[in-house]
């Protein structure tokens, strides 16, 4: 199975900030790459998919990248709804295989 | 719009099984993949497997093979999923997901339903 490490478990960052969340692979997964949000209600969301592809709906301060095994997703202008825990999940090769999440909090 | 509707939670005693639901609206229900997936208390997400009602095709995580039995029934656009001889550690919370365009899996999800099991 291929590993996902999401290596910050949390994370602390001030309305405004620009945060990057990152997320690597054991191995090559070629841009199959996911990012999720899930709120503290335990509603989840696609954010991101392919790595930079925006999903339907989300606001455009959120952003991917990455390729290879290393992969990022970044928000800019942290806003309060965006207090969630944020999970990584490759679909290069069955089983699809998720991050543990990083969970971000505000300071 | 698509909408992805999870059955209620259940409290079930230990050996038994349960059958989840997953009732979809707002597109067509033979086109796209329904994955399941379990989320224990404070912990992170696992792919269980996943379904294609167009075809009734079926893929499992080898680590829930035996655990998990992914149905659907077309005429109600609804998914299940049966998990049998439950312990305490399938207690979780269980979601469904479909599918996006070039199979993006889990592009929208359920609410997830809340599984106890306890004697």
């Amino acid at each position: 199975d291929i590993q996902m490490t999401q290596t910050t478990s949390s994370l602390s960052a001030s309305l405004g900030d620009r945060v990057t969340i990152s997320c690597s692979a054991s191995q090559g997964i070629s841009n199959y790459l996911n990012w999720y949000q899930q709120k503290p209600d335990g509603t989840v969301k696609l954010l991101i998919y392919y790595t930079s592809s925006l999903h339907s709906g989300v606001p455009s301060r959120f952003s991917g990248s990455g390729s290879g095994t290393d992969y990022s997703l970044t928000i800019s202008n942290l806003e309060p709804e965006d207090i969630a825990t944020y999970y990584c999940q490759q679909y290069s090769k069955l089983p699809w295989t998720f991050g543990g999440g990083t969970k971000l909090e505000i300071k | 719009q698509v909408q992805l509707q999870q059955s209620g939670a259940e409290l079930v005693k230990p050996g038994a099984s349960v059958k989840l639901s997953c009732k979809t609206s707002g597109y067509t229900f033979t086109s796209y993949w329904i994955q399941w997936v379990k989320q224990r208390p404070g912990q992170g997400l696992g792919w269980i497997g996943e379904i294609f009602p167009g075809t009734g095709t079926t893929y499992y995580n080898e680590k829930f093979k035996g655990k998990a039995t992914l149905t659907i029934d077309t005429s109600s656009s609804t998914a299940y999923m049966q998990l049998s001889s439950l312990t305490s550690e399938d207690s979780a919370v269980y979601f469904c997901a479909k599918s996006y365009d070039y199979d993006v899996p889990f592009a929208y999800w359920g609410q997830g339903t809340l599984v106890t099991v306890s004697a």
